[in-house]
């Protein structure tokens, strides 16, 4: 009984391949959020859905387009990939997006792009 | 200059030993200060969460926010192979608010 789960777990693609990544959550939390790790780990935002509702969409080239058909699924799909987009994408939810102490994270999906 | 900073290490530690791991922050709005473990190839879990200053302990960790130096800790008492892992510190302030991570300490507990 995974709270979040991603799907797949590993993706390699070559460039230039539009690909989506999936991300569910059974936790009834009302938010959702897409992160990306580099490969010096660090964490940074890319998205985050409220409700089904976009409410925070950082600087991300337009390739990235997030879609939140209910509050327990958000995912993401990204066209014309590139090797730059190379990573691991975090799918994280919490209970109240105004409060920042319980977010749960996927254990992510590895991208490669060759 | 990122908003957190953290020194990505690594450190490596002997077994008991008690291990401190530090950010700092430059956004003066931050409310929320969160330490997250991550362990190879997993996602980040949540650790530690404090809100203001003050500290807050959990059996063996002790995080420390003091929000005049804009300094984040964390000590781990008696460290454990178990404990190796990346230690992220986050910071967040009020409202629809996203966490931002320092880089990231990575820790290694030798038997």
């Amino acid at each position: 009984d995974t709270a979040v789960s991603q799907t797949p777990k590993y993706l390699v693609t070559q460039m230039g391949n539009d690909k989506s990544i999936k991300c569910e959550q059974n936790l009834g939390h009302d938010t959702m959020y897409w992160y990306k790790q580099d490969s010096k780990k660090f964490l940074k935002i890319m998205f985050s859905y409220n409700n089904k509702e976009l409410i925070i969409n950082e600087t991300v080239p337009n390739r990235f387009s997030p879609k939140s058909p209910d509050k327990a699924h958000l995912n993401l799909h990204i066209n014309s990939l590139e090797l730059g987009d190379s990573a691991v994408y975090f799918c994280a939810s919490s209970q109240d997006g105004a409060r920042a102490d319980g977010y749960t994270f996927g254990s992510g999906t590895r991208l490669t792009v060759v | 200059q990122k908003e957190v900073e953290q020194d990505p290490g690594p450190l490596s530690v002997p077994e008991g030993a008690i291990v401190s791991l530090n950010c700092t922050y430059s956004n003066s709005a931050f409310q929320y200060f969160m330490w997250y473990r991550q362990y190879s190839r997993k996602g980040p879990e949540l650790l530690m969460y404090t809100y203001s200053s003050g500290n807050k302990e959990d059996g063996r960790f002790t995080a420390q926010v003091d929000k005049s130096s804009k300094y984040i800790s964390l000590f781990i008492r008696d460290s454990q192979p178990s404990d190796s892992a990346t230690y992220l510190c986050a910071s967040a302030s009020g409202g629809y608010n996203k966490l931002i991570f320092g880089a990231g300490t990575r820790l290694a507990v030798h038997p």
